[in-house]
């Protein structure tokens, strides 16, 4: 079946606009996730949804940054007012659910990101 | 605060040889660890999920073991082949639900 899909592929915008980002989780995942991964730098989790429940956001490096998801379907990451740190490649991940039953969990599945360059 | 490392960051061996790479992690209450690779340009493919009530997950040429009291994992590739070449990324879950990633070991196949 189809994977996770990203838009844009690669997006180049000047510093001080807005961006949104796009991910298509597998069909029935209800856990979906998003990461950034700066050059040189390992990934780093930004927020999750997980069903109807409240996103955990814990990872949004600031306020510019937001993230919507309708239902259990598509997610938009947007970034208001782009800065030249935020240049990095942001990637999306689904998975069945969050949680099995007990410890057990699911696997999560990337997309191919989306390359932002803030110039 | 969960972190976690890799060792090496890099590596190159000739086609042919078996090799190891070693992920560790400070806290050892996860819920599943995972092993990625990652090709140039491209988005992470999933190679072994090891829950945390196993101690290890095969796959092929791959081998993956858990050790959660001492905060290890090693990754075991058979017989390496160029194809093989790729970053590969440890990433351990918590009880958040998020991965936690290393900053991966950049593998080299030679012919």
């Amino acid at each position: 079946g189809a994977g996770v899909s990203q838009s844009p592929s690669n997006k180049v915008t000047e510093k001080g606009k807005d961006v949104e980002l796009r991910c298509d989780p597998i069909s029935g995942h209800t856990a979906l996730y998003w990461y950034r991964q700066r050059l040189g730098q390992g990934l780093e989790f930004l927020i999750y949804f997980q069903g109807n429940s409240a996103p955990d956001k814990s990872g949004l490096p600031s306020d510019r940054f937001s993230a919507e998801r309708t239902g259990e379907s598509v997610s938009t990451l947007t970034i208001q007012r782009t800065q030249q740190e935020d240049s990095a490649v942001y990637l999306c991940a689904s998975s069945l659910r969050a949680q099995g039953t007990g410890a057990f969990t699911y696997e999560q599945y990337f997309g191919p990101g989306t390359r932002l360059t803030v110039t | 605060k969960q972190e976690v490392t890799q060792i090496p960051a890099a590596l190159s061996v000739p086609e042919g040889e078996n090799l190891v790479l070693n992920c560790s992690f400070t806290d050892s209450a996860i819920y599943n660890l995972q092993w990625f690779r990652q090709d140039p340009g491209k988005g992470l493919t999933s190679l072994l999920l090891i829950q945390s009530s196993q101690r290890e997950q095969t796959s092929g040429r791959l081998n993956a073991s858990l050790d959660k009291s001492s905060g290890r994992s090693t990754l075991y590739i058979a017989a390496s082949q160029p194809g093989d070449s790729a970053t590969y990324l440890c990433a351990v879950r918590g009880s958040q639900g998020n991965l936690i990633f290393g900053k991966g070991t950049k593998l080299s196949v030679k012919p």
